[in-house]
């Protein structure tokens, strides 16, 4: 069945870093791809998404190329803010339906 | 516009309760969701529907029972909680597919002892 890797964390960076959170997925036909951010209490919150084979989703600074080759979606940020912590999850939607990555929680530090 | 709200936002059960969860939405969506996050596992689909009066199973929804009567509600059902089934629950909903976008309503605490 279609299912979502993303790379465990806790990832802890200073301030200014670059960051990268990798993400890979299984399934079939054309799936379209997201990435959420979600902060402590609250609910999951849209960051970026990508409908189709090398569209690239922007947001906030973030970035994440759709690579049908590699299966992947990674997120990147050239300067990550302490604002930037939180927890970043991978997902995937094909027939209606969501598949979402374990998620991988950012620490920011000034 | 309040989004997506859900109710109630924390509960405890005992073993063998029964309960309901309500989500409401108030975008005119088509499609709703329910998920339950667990730590180390992300959110996992439990039921969604893809307008009222239908209903649909996702990934684990052994122990859950949805229903969809009116547009903008969405309620998912407990009928024997078990600790298994101690978790964070969120309720989302989406526009057709022009938008892809899901809105995430706060989420409810659920604790089984």
């Amino acid at each position: 069945g279609d299912s979502v890797t993303q790379m465990e964390g806790p990832v802890t960076l200073s301030e200014e870093a670059f960051l990268t959170i990798n993400c890979t997925y299984t399934a079939t036909g054309y799936p379209s791809l997201f990435w959420y951010v979600q902060y402590p209490g609250e609910g999951l919150q849209l960051l970026l998404k990508a409908t189709k084979a090398d569209d690239k989703g922007s947001n906030k600074g973030f970035e994440a190329t759709y690579r049908k080759e590699t299966t992947s979606f990674h997120l990147e940020k050239g300067s990550v803010q302490v604002s930037d912590s939180a927890v970043y999850f991978c997902a995937l939607l094909n027939f209606n339906k969501f598949y979402f990555g374990s998620g991988t929680k950012l620490n920011v530090k000034p | 516009n309040a989004g997506v709200t859900q109710t109630p936002k924390f509960r405890v059960l005992k073993t063998g309760q029964s309960m309901t969860l309500l989500c409401a939405q108030d975008m005119n969506h088509e499609y709703m969701y329910w998920y339950r996050q667990d730590p180390g596992m992300g959110l996992r689909l439990i039921h969604y529907s893809v307008g009222e009066g239908t209903t649909a199973k996702g990934e684990v929804p052994d122990g859950y029972n949805v229903s969809r009567l009116k547009k903008q509600n969405f309620l998912l059902g407990l009928e024997s909680a078990a600790p298994s089934q101690t978790s964070v629950y969120f309720c989302a909903s989406r526009g057709l597919a022009a938008s892809y976008e899901q809105y995430f309503g706060p989420g409810t605490r659920l604790t089984v002892t």
